[in-house]
């Protein structure tokens, strides 16, 4: 199985600010990397594919990176509608996986 | 638009059954998931099936579950038999594109279904 580690799993911080999260996986999964936002009561939301292609919809200011087995999401100006939990997932194998989740707070 | 239903109260050893009705787009071409998030938890893949029947499943639920498709209306079904109090998560449905690349995600999701089992 294909452990998905994130970090951090708590983040504070203020509208305007540039904030990365990362996320490590326990083997190389080439670039079956997704990113998805969740707000309280609503399913997760798909960010970003494919480690760094934007779903359609999504801003410019979210962007993903990595390869292998490091990865980041990068929010470059914190929006107030940004303040949600992200999970980070692996479709490299069937037996689907995902991070912790990082829960991004209002400071 | 996934929509989905199914109890949402259950008492340990029974059955939990769900289903997620798939409207617009087309059926084939994706995968159809469940994926469930236990009270304040992350998210845990249960399984996954196609138009055609082509089934995956976690291996750590597989000797309790079954999910069916029943293409004539679109629709596709979990059953979980056995339940116990672990299994108390809120279920979701979701479809996953079939690139067969590193373009497969989770991109359309249902609304969620909380189940509580109580023992």
């Amino acid at each position: 199985d294909i452990q998905m580690t994130q970090s951090p799993s708590s983040l504070s911080a203020s509208v305007g600010d540039r904030v990365t999260i990362t996320c490590r996986a326990s083997q190389t999964i080439s670039s079956y990397l997704n990113w998805y936002q969740q707000k309280p009561g609503k399913p997760p939301n798909l960010l970003i594919y494919a480690v760094s292609t934007l779903q359609s919809g999504v801003p410019s200011r979210f962007s993903g990176s990595g390869s292998g087995t490091d990865f980041t999401l990068t929010i470059s100006s914190l929006q107030p509608e940004d303040f949600a939990t992200y999970y980070c997932q692996q479709s490299y194998t069937t037996l689907y996986s995902f991070g912790q989740g990082t829960k991004l707070e209002i400071k | 638009q996934l929509q989905q239903w199914g109890a949402g109260l259950l008492k340990a050893s029974e059955t939990l059954s769900l289903t997620c009705a798939v409207y617009g787009g087309s059926f084939s071409g994706h995968y159809w998931n469940w994926i469930r998030q236990p009270p304040g938890k992350g998210l845990e893949w249960i399984a996954k099936i196609n138009h055609s029947g082509r089934t995956d499943y976690n291996p750590s639920l597989k000797s309790r579950l079954t999910i069916s498709v029943d293409t004539s209306k679109n629709q596709f079904s979990l059953k979980l038999r056995s339940v116990t109090a672990a299994d108390t998560a809120v279920y979701y449905c979701a479809r996953q594109t079939d690139y067969g690349d590193p373009r497969d995600a989770f991109n359309i999701w249902g609304q969620g279904t909380v189940v509580t089992v109580s023992s």
